[in-house]
């Protein structure tokens, strides 16, 4: 199996500030990572995703780094906003089955503060 | 832009009840997904279904769950007999493929009293 845990529960940054928050994984057969953002009473909304096949992907304002010799990823969030408090967690997948499950962490709450 | 839709926002029920808790996933997606968040705690998956049967269970999954897609376009997750631990959100989620980005519903938020 797989099980998946953030690094701090907890983040406040200041407003424009870059933010970085942490994850890792346990079983280095995970192929497929997610990072999530949930807001309060809100389902997961998708961020960014990325393969094990890749150390680095960008969109916008996000970037996702994957270190696969630790299983550990992080998500960093360029400039934040306030818009960008919420929980973020990061989900695994592994390569087992047709319809795979996603493996959760705990999520972090991360407080943008003026 | 599509989303994944789930009714009703809110369910409350006694102990013992059935409840269906439904869902009506992206149109062009294939995989279904339900999963449960306990207040306070991780998403935890339940049950993905595709091609009209259950790919994958966790053992929270058991015999008083069940999931149908009765039409084209709902899918459902039936308990049979709450329990007061039931008590949680229950999300809905699709995808295209079953090994890519999944999209999840706003929710339904379940109390059995």
């Amino acid at each position: 199996g797989e099980s998946v845990g953030l690094h701090l529960p907890t983040l406040s940054v200041q407003e424009g500030d870059n933010s970085i928050i942490n994850c890792a994984y346990s079983n280095s057969a995970s192929d497929y990572f997610i990072w999530y953002k949930q807001e309060s009473g809100k389902g997961p909304q998708f961020i960014i995703d990325i393969r094990s096949n890749m150390d680095k992907r960008q969109g916008q304002r996000v970037t996702v780094l994957l270190n696969k010799t630790v299983k550990h990823l992080s998500l960093q969030i360029a400039a934040t906003q306030p818009g960008d408090s919420a929980v973020y967690f990061c989900a695994a997948l592994l390569p087992s089955g047709s319809a795979r499950q996603l493996t959760f962490g705990s999520g972090t709450q991360l407080t943008v503060l003026p | 832009e599509p989303e994944v839709t789930q009714t009703p926002s809110h369910q409350v029920t006694q102990m013992g009840q059935e409840v269906i808790l439904r869902c009506v996933p992206i149109s062009n997606h294939l995989y279904f997904y339900w999963y449960r968040q306990i207040l306070g705690q991780k998403v935890e998956f339940l049950v993905s279904f595709y091609n009209n049967e259950i790919s994958e269970k966790s053992e929270i999954f058991d015999d008083q769950f069940s999931v149908e897609r009765p039409d084209g376009s709902n899918f459902t997750l039936k308990i049979r007999s709450t329990k007061l631990e039931d008590s949680a959100m229950y999300f809905c989620a699709s995808s295209v493929h079953g090994y890519n980005e999944q999209f999840f519903g706003p929710g339904t938020r379940l109390t059995v009293l």
